[in-house]
């Protein structure tokens, strides 16, 4: 079966600190990767996706970036954090080429920017 | 447009029936997907349905989709307190990426 993992869980950072989140899938290969943002009490903002290794695609102007260093391990890195950077950071993966589509999540890190 | 737009809250008694609602604007989506997020946790994908079917049922889940109105729902029978959480509805089109747009999220909150 399939895992997908998250870490760290969560994250207290100073403002201008470098960032990096690491999430990596297990049991499948070649899978579409994803990076969501979810602000409080709202829902979730796409921020990153990627079809395969070295393949990124930025949803949205920020100071964030995204890698993909190898198939099934997905980064988010910033090298200067601000306030509004955070929230609660998800990764997901989906199967290549499914027609269903469905989107797994992994189990989020929660970042706090001081 | 690209709007899935969800009422913020709702509150059931358990042992009721909660019916959640979401509204959507782009017509070419194939897939509609029921997502639900614990406190602190990542989403639980629950269950989806393809845009040529009106009704899919899966255990105490019922999703209803009119497609004229552009309407999804998720009815839960017999709702419980390990149901409280916060439910999302998210659209998928077959484009190349399988991009979701979701929508803004309901807490359902079930008293005892």
């Amino acid at each position: 079966s399939q895992t997908i993992h998250q870490w760290p869980a969560t994250l207290v950072q100073p403002v201008g600190s470098p960032l990096s989140l690491e999430c990596t899938v297990e049991g499948t290969s070649n899978p579409n990767l994803y990076w969501y943002r979810q602000a409080a009490g709202r829902g979730l903002q796409l921020l990153f996706y990627s079809v395969g290794i070295g393949q990124i695609s930025s949803e949205v102007p920020q100071n964030l970036s995204a890698s993909r260093p190898q198939d099934r391990q997905f980064i988010l890195s910033s090298k200067k954090l601000l306030l509004s950077d955070s929230g609660f950071y998800l990764c997901a993966w989906s199967k290549q080429g499914a027609r269903t589509n469905e989107q797994y999540f992994g189990p989020g890190t929660r970042l706090t920017v001081t | 447009g690209e709007d899935v737009e969800q009422s913020l809250f709702l509150s059931v008694r358990e042992g009721d029936s909660s019916v959640i609602n979401c509204t959507y604007t782009d017509s070419s989506s194939t897939y509609l997907y029921w997502y639900k997020q614990e406190p602190g946790a990542g989403l639980q994908l629950l269950t989806y349905i393809f845009s040529n079917m009106d009704m899919k049922q899966d255990q105490r889940l019922t999703v209803l989709l009119n497609k004229k109105d552009k309407h999804l729902s998720l009815r839960i029978a017999d709702t419980q307190t390990g149901d409280s959480a916060i439910y999302f509805c998210a659209e998928s089109k077959r484009t190349g990426t399988y991009k979701y747009i979701f929508g803004t999220g309901t807490r359902l909150k079930v008293l005892a």
